[in-house]
Order: structure tokens, then C-alpha cells, then sequence
């Protein structure tokens, strides 16, 4: 039984630029958790997908956006790349009761120069 | 003021040592709380829930008061496979279940 996965494992990224990070959620999970982690910081909380559309959202700008696929996937979309949004990005998944315990991916580290 | 919040350490200690982390929270609305132990550039992973009654794990055991919005993990013959940083985590079910994490407090224990 595959666990949750994600995709690039690193990426670098120059400032203004685009990325695009994906999740996997581990079989059974249908609630796809997206946080991020800065160096020497817990993470933070950026949004929350279930039956396709976000549902619960932290404390970060418009720029940040995201997608859930039918198959419970889960894309990170993030615009006009600035120096302060290099960091871990972690995708965790659940059942949608929110009580189950989130598993984490590895994480994509983006590092924007 | 931050919603948990951690010594972020480091802690340095030897093999045997008993050590303790504390965290307190502010936010009232997390109703479930835990530690996730996270290895360096790792995902975080959960170590063990967080009761009021107490619960122990072998040689961890945690602790919740909520009169006070305090939260403590104490570890007992500490091990060199226990150096990691410790995350205490604060969940809010009506908010979809999100976790807010503390900074972390980061354990080294030496030969």
C-alpha cells in the first residue's frame, strides 16, 4: 500500500517564476492538506481540499492556489515566485471525517533564487 | 503571539538522560493535540496523542492540561535514535481537522 507521494522531490526557481508541485494521497485518504515549512519552523497551514474545491484555508496570499483531482490528487499552484516562498512543501492526507490521523509525504523542497 | 509555541532548543544530552519538552497553546478552539517527531529533512511523523488523563509509550510519555494550555513530552533513557526535532501539534476538527504546529524543539543526544 502505497503511502502519500509527491512530486518533484526538489525543484530550484528563480523569482517571479511559476511552480507546480503534486500529491498523492495514500489509498483510502480523500482529503489532500497542503503545509509549509520554512527553515527552522514548524509547518503552516495553506489549504485544505476535499470533493474537489478548497475547503479551509491558512493565512497565505492569493498567489498560492490549488486543484483536487477526481482521483483525490492534489496540485500546489504557486505565482509570482518571490525569495520568502522557498521552503518544504508538504502534502498530507486523510479521511474527509477529520478526525483520522494526516500522513505526510517527503515533501517537495523549492529553493527560488 | 503564536498559536503553539515551543522552546526551539536545542537540547544537548547524554545517552540515558531523562529530558522534557514543554509547549503551550493559545487557541482555545484546538480540541486534540499531539507530537510529531520530524528527522532532519524528513516529513514529520506522529509519535503519540496527547490526553488529559496523561498516556505513556514506552519510554515516552505525554501530558495535557488544559486549564493551563500546556502540553509536555518527557523522555526517559534517552537514546541516540531519539535525536530528531519534536513537534508539538494542536488540531481543530471544525476547521476540516487542520494541524497547527509549533516551531519545534530540537533534541541531540550524545554518546
Amino acid at each position: 500500500d502505497a503511502g502519500v507521494t509527491q512530486s518533484p522531490t526538489h525543484l530550484i526557481k528563480t523569482r517571479g517564476q511559476q511552480v507546480t508541485l503534486r500529491c498523492s494521497p495514500k489509498s483510502g485518504h480523500d482529503t489532500v492538506s497542503w503545509y509549509q515549512q520554512a527553515l527552522g519552523q514548524g509547518p503552516q497551514f495553506i489549504f485544505q481540499y476535499y470533493e474537489e474545491e478548497e475547503r479551509q484555508r491558512g493565512n497565505f496570499p492569493d498567489r498560492f492556489s490549488g486543484h483536487q483531482f477526481p482521483n483525490y490528487s492534489s496540485e500546489l499552484n504557486v505565482n509570482a515566485l518571490l525569495l520568502g516562498d522557498s521552503a518544504l512543501y508538504l502534502c498530507a492526507s486523510s479521511s474527509r471525517d477529520g478526525f483520522s490521523e494526516q500522513y505526510f509525504g517527503p515533501g517537495t523542497r523549492l529553493t527560488v533564487t | 503571539r503564536k498559536e503553539v509555541e515551543q522552546d526551539p532548543g536545542p537540547f544537548n544530552v547524554p545517552e540515558g538522560a531523562t529530558v522534557a519538552f514543554n509547549c503551550t497553546y493559545s487557541n482555545s478552539a484546538s480540541q486534540s493535540f499531539f507530537w510529531y517527531r520530524q528527522d532532519c529533512r524528513k516529513e514529520p511523523k506522529l509519535l503519540m496523542s496527547v490526553y488529559s488523563s496523561g498516556n505513556e509509550d514506552g519510554r515516552f510519555t505525554a501530558q495535557l492540561n488544559r486549564a493551563s494550555q500546556y502540553i509536555s513530552l518527557l523522555i526517559r533513557d534517552s537514546k541516540l535514535s531519539d535525536s530528531a526535532t519534536y513537534l508539538c501539534v494542536g488540531r481543530i476538527y471544525n476547521q476540516g481537522g487542520k494541524l497547527i504546529f509549533g516551531q519545534g524543539t530540537e533534541l541531540s543526544v550524545k554518546p
